[in-house]
């Protein structure tokens, strides 16, 4: 079984600063993937970063990281000089990586909201 | 590419009634999913999809039937509508059933059950 944690109630952030959103995971699998997704209150569902886990590299998409750290099993996403744009709901996810039917299973997900 | 459609939109039923949301993608993507999510709760998993012809429950799966006759298309039926199926329905695609290919998601469509 896999489980996502996201513990941060709401979170805020002044413009261009930068912001950690916390997740953590529990699984069984020897390998998996990390996805976060954002979720603007327009309410489409937007990919935008991902991790494997036996990538060496912490993975970046511009100005999104993933702060990754197998061992403590955790996957937290780094967003860079905020903008007044990325205030929106922000879900971590994650699924086994070999099986035909591995499934997304997705955290509770946590508020960004941006300051000007 | 239009991607992963879902129609409709909005929907109102009434406790009993029946309907069918539809969702379709034109990327030949082998693997499709259904979601509900409900406030803090997240996203959790109906039904889905590795290929025409094959479905298996997911998370939540009471209340909804789904079919898979096309690789495009995985209709959610809501046999009974009850009002705690209000919620916001995503139907959603990737090419391979493992790997490490990107979900994509649908608009959503947002049902309430009076």
């Amino acid at each position: 079984a896999q489980k996502i944690t996201q513990t941060q109630p709401g979170m805020f952030v002044q413009e261009k600063e930068a912001v950690t959103l916390d997740c953590t995971y529990d699984t069984s699998d020897q390998s998996y993937g990390l996805f976060w997704y954002k979720q603007p209150s327009s309410g489409e569902m937007i990919f935008l970063i991902y991790q494997g886990s036996y990538d060496e590299q912490n993975a970046t998409e511009g100005r999104y990281s993933l702060n990754f750290q197998k061992a403590r099993k955790s996957a937290n996403l780094v967003i860079s000089a905020s903008q007044l744009g990325d205030s929106a709901m922000y879900f971590c996810a994650m699924r086994g990586l070999t099986g035909a039917n591995s499934k997304l299973t997705f955290g509770k997900g946590i508020t960004l909201s941006v300051r000007p | 590419n239009a991607g992963v459609t879902q129609t409709p939109k909005f929907q109102v039923l009434k406790t009993g009634q029946s309907m069918t949301l539809q969702c379709a993608q034109d990327m030949n993507h082998e693997y499709m999913s259904w979601y509900r999510q409900d406030p803090g709760m997240g996203l959790r998993l109906i039904h889905y999809s590795v290929g025409a012809g094959i479905t298996d429950q997911g998370e939540v799966p009471n209340g909804y039937n789904v079919s898979r006759s096309t690789t495009e298309d995985f209709p959610l039926r809501l046999l009974s509508a009850a009002p705690s199926q209000t919620s916001v329905y995503f139907c959603a695609s990737r090419n391979n059933p493992g790997g490490t290919d990107t979900q994509y998601f649908g608009p959503g469509t947002r049902l309430t059950v009076l």
